[in-house]
């Protein structure tokens, strides 16, 4: 069964460096996702991405971070600027279209997550 | 902000046994909802879907059943086996299906 991939399975880094966390979305999916997880509490979306910008983002996802497809396969989430509450498992996702082209009703799929620890 | 709720932080089911987990959401506009697990280093795993146009929906040993007018939905697993065992995380959206809203999940045991 096809699904999403995410590397690193853990990033550590100093607090104010930049990060680059990477997805490999399901091939025919259009829609993407991030998500975060902080140690003990629930997972909280982040942004969504269709047709090359974002669609959808929440109060989480201010001027550090950005998102971008650079080439046909990969969904990449960047931090400019860590800082020590950035420290979360991030998860991509994807989801497939549903009629008329848009994600109505469509599950998205997880990957297994990235572990961001900032020092 | 907790509009979607799941109360039952923990649930301990013997092995054949039903499993009913309950998920109650104050967001009238939400449309489309899902079930995921979670098993430890894993992302959540889709489960089982609902929209706001059905009351069940079944497949296999999940069902899962949405009462609109309580706000509340609840997925059955039956018969439940050890495997089971995971973080179970209800999921909400009003966006037809983007932004989706978990729920803190509920950690199911089910002891052989």
């Amino acid at each position: 069964e096809p699904e999403v991939t995410q590397t690193p399975s853990h990033q550590v880094t100093q607090m104010g460096q930049e990060v680059i966390l990477r997805c490999v979305p399901i091939s025919n999916h259009l829609y993407f996702y991030w998500y975060r997880q902080i140690l003990g509490q629930k997972v909280e979306f982040l942004v969504s991405f269709y047709n090359n910008e974002i669609s959808e983002k929440s109060e989480i996802f201010d001027d550090q971070f950005s998102v971008e497809r650079p080439d046909g396969s990969n969904f990449t989430l960047k931090i400019r600027s860590t800082k020590l509450e950035d420290s979360a498992m991030y998860f991509c996702a994807s989801s497939a279209t549903g009629t008329g082209g848009v994600s109505i009703n469509q599950p998205q799929h997880f990957g297994d997550g990235t572990r961001l620890s900032i020092l | 902000d907790q509009q979607v709720k799941q109360n039952s932080p923990s649930l301990s089911v013997q092995e054949g046994r039903i499993s009913i987990l309950n998920c109650d959401y104050t967001n009238s506009m939400f449309d489309y909802f899902l079930w995921y697990k979670k098993y430890p280093a894993e992302g959540p795993t889709f489960l089982i879907s609902i929209s706001s146009i059905k009351d069940k929906n079944e497949d296999g040993r999940f069902t899962v059943f949405l009462n609109k007018s309580a706000k509340h939905l609840s997925l059955h697993i039956v018969p439940s086996q050890p495997g089971d065992s995971a973080v179970y995380f209800c999921a909400a959206s009003e966006n037809y299906g983007q932004n989706f809203v978990f729920g803190p999940g509920t950690r199911l045991s089910v002891l052989p």
